[in-house]
């Protein structure tokens, strides 16, 4: 089983639409999640960090289960922008070996 | 802002050549990180750096790699003779902490070509 898991996407969406990405880890001892967005041949760049009581930044909407082992990262109100890729991080206790997911795909579509 | 930056922004080498990869971190942080990207597959851990010491690797991170702070500034990767696989773009990226609220800047990455 890989270490993070996310949805394989990709997705297409229409402008305006709410859109649900979803994560899972195996490793029980993990201890911080982010998420990252990358853009075609750049850096990861953060979006946002996952807390257990939940996040949100304007459109963006983080939730960490840690009972499930599970992350999401909702988005509201698409931009034709958002269009990337989405990277669920997590970091081992300590945080110096930091796992990325393989990302999903988002296109925002006019 | 502070950023971190990279140099070169790409490299073509020839196989069994080594490379060096220089970074600099963000001036006030203590952790520092590599990473490699091979085109069209996800981002994976290379290597730690706290202290000047390695702090944790992964098992990609074999005897052909190294790092080094050689100064207050810089933070590099060595290649000592590069393979074909090892063509991917490589980023750097530092963190003023480990604790859940630091998180890592990455820099623009050096896309390296071995031939």
């Amino acid at each position: 089983r890989k270490e993070v898991e996310q949805d394989p996407g990709p997705f297409n969406v229409p402008e305006g639409a709410t859109v649900a990405f979803n994560c899972t880890y195996s490793n029980s001892a993990s201890q911080s999640f982010f998420w990252y967005r990358q853009d075609c041949r750049k850096e990861p760049k953060l979006l946002m960090s996952v807390y257990s009581s939940g996040n949100e930044d304007g459109r963006f909407t983080a939730q960490l289960n840690r009972a499930s082992q599970y992350i999401s990262l909702l988005i509201r109100d698409s931009k034709l922008s958002d269009s990337a890729t989405y990277l669920c991080v997590v970091n081992r206790a300590g945080g110096f070996k930091t796992i990325f997911g393989a990302g999903t795909r988002l296109f925002v579509k006019a | 802002e502070p950023e971190v930056t990279q140099t070169p922004s790409h490299q073509v080498t020839q196989m069994g050549q080594e490379v060096i990869l220089r970074c600099v971190p963000i001036s006030n942080h203590l952790y520092f990180y590599w990473y490699r990207q091979i085109l069209g597959q996800k981002v994976e851990f290379l290597v730690s750096f706290y202290n000047n010491e390695i702090s944790e690797k992964s098992e990609i991170f074999d005897d052909q790699f190294s790092v080094e702070r050689p100064d207050g500034s810089n933070f590099t990767l060595k290649i000592r003779s590069t393979k074909l696989e090892d063509s991917a773009m490589y980023f750097c990226a530092s963190s003023e902490g480990t604790s859940v609220t630091d998180t890592q800047y990455f820099g623009p990455g050096t896309r390296l070509t071995v031939l």
